[in-house]
């Protein structure tokens, strides 16, 4: 949905970090999610932050949130070939997902 | 450990035909959910059930129906298919807590030709 918005392709050398940037437009979202699709799956969560944090860390996982400026990172360290896929950012005020950031790891 | 099961994985159809998507979850989830996937459009809610016997329209449900059976089950029909519903199907399902996340399926991959 347009009211959540992503960068739709990110090219990253293996052992490099990722950056994944969103932007939401509703402020009234409690919490955010960072899905991952792997070509021929559903998407299955890969972390959550809630809105009255800034960041959250897991493992090699960082969730950046500015709440202020409604913008929304996630941050992968150390990226690997199995981190290739399609990553989405989502809220919950309207359960609505971004187009999705198609993540390619090169060796 | 099934989590959501949806049926069929890939299917074809003509304009004008029906059919109906199953999806089915073991998780005791409440809430189910139905999206489609386009390329470059994201994820987009067709229809939602928040809870057993009840259903809401969701972004773009124009062209769909929906029956929540069950507390399992949350079906999809299109009733007379068009080329503009060829899309990438997924059901979702989560349960009652406010940061409880979508739990999906593995999709039905539909064309209409």
């Amino acid at each position: 949905g347009e009211d959540v918005e992503q960068s739709l392709f990110l090219s990253v050398r293996e052992g490099d970090s990722s950056v994944i940037n969103c932007t939401y437009t509703d402020s009234s979202s409690t919490y955010l999610y960072w899905y991952k699709q792997e070509p021929g799956a559903g998407l299955q969560l890969l972390t959550y932050i809630f809105s009255n944090m800034d960041m959250k860390q897991d493992q090699r996982l960082t969730v950046l949130l500015n709440k202020k400026d409604k913008h929304l990172s996630l941050r992968i360290a150390d990226t690997q070939t199995g981190d290739s896929a399609i990553y989405f950012c989502a809220e919950t005020a309207k359960l609505q997902f971004g187009a999705g950031t198609q993540v390619v790891v090169t060796p | 450990n099934a989590g959501v099961t949806q049926t069929p994985k890939f299917q074809v159809l003509k304009t004008g035909q029906s059919m109906t998507l199953q999806c089915a979850q073991d998780m005791n989830h409440n809430s189910m959910y139905w999206y489609r996937q386009d390329p470059g459009m994201g994820l987009r809610l067709i229809y939602y059930s928040a809870s057993e016997g009840t259903t809401d329209k969701g972004e773009v449900p124009n062209g769909y129906n929906v029956s929540r059976l069950n507390k399992r089950e949350f079906s999809l029909r299109l009733e007379s298919a068009a080329p503009s519903q060829t899309s990438v199907y997924f059901c979702a399902s989560s349960g009652t807590a406010e940061n409880s996340p979508l739990h999906f399926g593995n999709g039905t991959r539909l064309t209409v030709t």
